[in-house]
């Protein structure tokens, strides 16, 4: 099976800019979370899309926003960015529903704003 | 937003010493989870644990899910170079929305 992917790898921006991440998740896997990793501040809560819902958020800005489409896979997007937004983006792929709550992470995304 | 507590934050240790962290919680688990990052990669799912009680191994690595299930224990045993980087638990349930709860992390450092 696939693991999760996430597209770009790297990507680099001038604050104001808008920026779209995307995520694959594994096949068969209905729920998306998204994380931000900053050093040493370990794995801060984006929101998750479960079939394509949001079902939970965590407590960032509204410039961060996020979609999901009938085939599972995953965008974030972060408008107006900020030289603080400067992060590694993970998003983590999981059945979503049952017993099961393992989650799976992608690569992630390094986002640099300058 | 809601974290756990989990210690130590930092371990340099010699390789083939024996490593002990943990994960506390005053909210009780279905779930615990163990993963480690490696620099500038995504984190990898070592052990997941569903009972309370449960001790579970894979490989040198072995954790246990409380049985209070406000707790868990991640045990490396006889540690090499490449168990460098930092660990991760995570807690699971139902009731919080399957959201799960994050440590901020353990980051293991071994003297070769």
């Amino acid at each position: 099976k696939a693991g999760v992917t996430q597209t770009p790898r790297y990507l680099i921006k001038t604050r104001g800019q808008q920026v779209t991440l995307s995520c694959s998740p594994i096949s068969g896997h209905r729920s998306v979370s998204w994380y931000q990793q900053t050093p040493g501040q370990g794995l801060q809560f984006l929101f998750e899309y479960f079939s394509e819902t949001q079902r939970n958020k965590g407590n960032f800005p509204g410039r961060f926003s996020g979609r999901q489409f009938s085939n599972s896979r995953s965008e974030m997007n972060v408008s107006t960015l900020e030289l603080g937004d400067s992060a590694l983006y993970l998003c983590a792929s999981s059945p979503g529903a049952g017993g099961n709550y393992e989650q799976y992470f992608g690569p992630g995304t390094r986002l640099t704003v300058t | 937003g809601q974290q756990l507590n989990q210690s130590p934050q930092s371990m340099f240790i010699q390789e083939g010493e024996d490593v002990s962290m943990n994960c506390t919680s005053s909210s009780i688990f279905n779930t615990w989870l163990w993963y480690k990052q490696d620099p500038g990669e995504g984190p990898v799912l070592l052990i997941a644990l569903y009972k309370a009680g449960e001790l579970t191994s894979n490989g040198r690595l072995t954790a246990q899910f409380g049985i209070t299930r406000k707790d868990s224990f991640l045990n490396i045993s006889a540690s090499i170079p490449s168990d460098v980087g930092i660990y991760f638990c995570a807690g699971g349930n139902a009731g919080n929305n399957r959201k799960l709860i994050w440590g901020l992390g353990t980051s293991l450092a071994v003297n070769p």
